[in-house]
């Protein structure tokens, strides 16, 4: 089945610093990719996605680009800030087995801390 | 804002008892998923309906069901409740069903199991 795997830390960076979240999947299908990020005590937001081979989804500073020859979307930030401090999830939606299911699959989520 | 609410916010009941979790999608999305996120597993796939109709199960037990009604709002239904299913119950919905569609996640509910 797929699956997800993230570095999963906690990660904790100066204010500044450059970041980068290593994730890779496994799926059956060709899949759709995402990061999001939960800050405390909240939901989880979308903060990028891609959606084919080469594709590079951006927002906020955040970038990963769709690597399906390492099977990989690592997420990166050229300069943290305080306050990205969060748990990132990296995530995938496919087919699934019965050709229907776009549920996501989560890997375990990575706690960034960003010190002043 | 995800636009996504779930009601209530937070839910402290006693094992045994039974609990309705309620989900509104963001105005014109059809889908709504169902996820549970505890400390042990992650964030697991429940549920998914698609304008009125169940679309794919995941990990759901037996004791827990879910409609969605014709207004597309959702309910998630929590039935002879136990201490491990204390967690955090999210809803999501997207505006179609497939790989490409954003799922927009509510700020959950918090179940706690005395």
């Amino acid at each position: 089945g797929d699956s997800v795997t993230q570095m999963e830390g906690p990660v904790t960076l100066s204010e500044e610093a450059f970041l980068t979240i290593n994730c890779t999947y496994t799926a059956t299908g060709y899949p759709s990719l995402f990061w999001y990020v939960q800050y405390p005590g909240e939901g989880l937001q979308l903060l990028l996605k891609a959606t084919k081979a080469d594709d590079k989804g951006s927002n906020k500073g955040f970038e990963a680009t769709y690597r399906k020859e390492t099977t990989s979307f690592h997420l990166e930030k050229g300069s943290v800030q305080v306050s990205d401090s969060a748990v990132y999830f990296c995530a995938l939606s496919d087919r699934g087995s019965g050709g229907s299911n776009y549920k996501l699959t989560f890997g375990k989520g990575t706690l960034l801390t960003v010190n002043p | 804002d995800s636009g996504v609410t779930q009601t209530p916010k937070h839910l402290i009941t006693a094992t045994g008892q039974r609990v309705t979790l309620r989900c509104s999608p963001r105005s014109g999305d059809l889908s709504v998923y169902w996820y549970q996120q505890s400390l042990d597993q992650g964030l697991q796939f429940l549920i998914q309906y698609y304008n009125g109709e169940e679309r794919a199960k995941g990990n759901i037990l037996e004791r827990f069901s879910a409609q969605q009604f014709p207004d597309l709002h959702s309910e998630l239904n929590l039935s002879s409740l136990e201490l491990g299913d204390s967690a955090l119950y999210f809803c999501a919905s997207s505006e179609s069903t497939g790989a490409t569609y954003e799922q927009y996640f509510g700020p959950g509910t918090r179940l706690t199991v005395t």
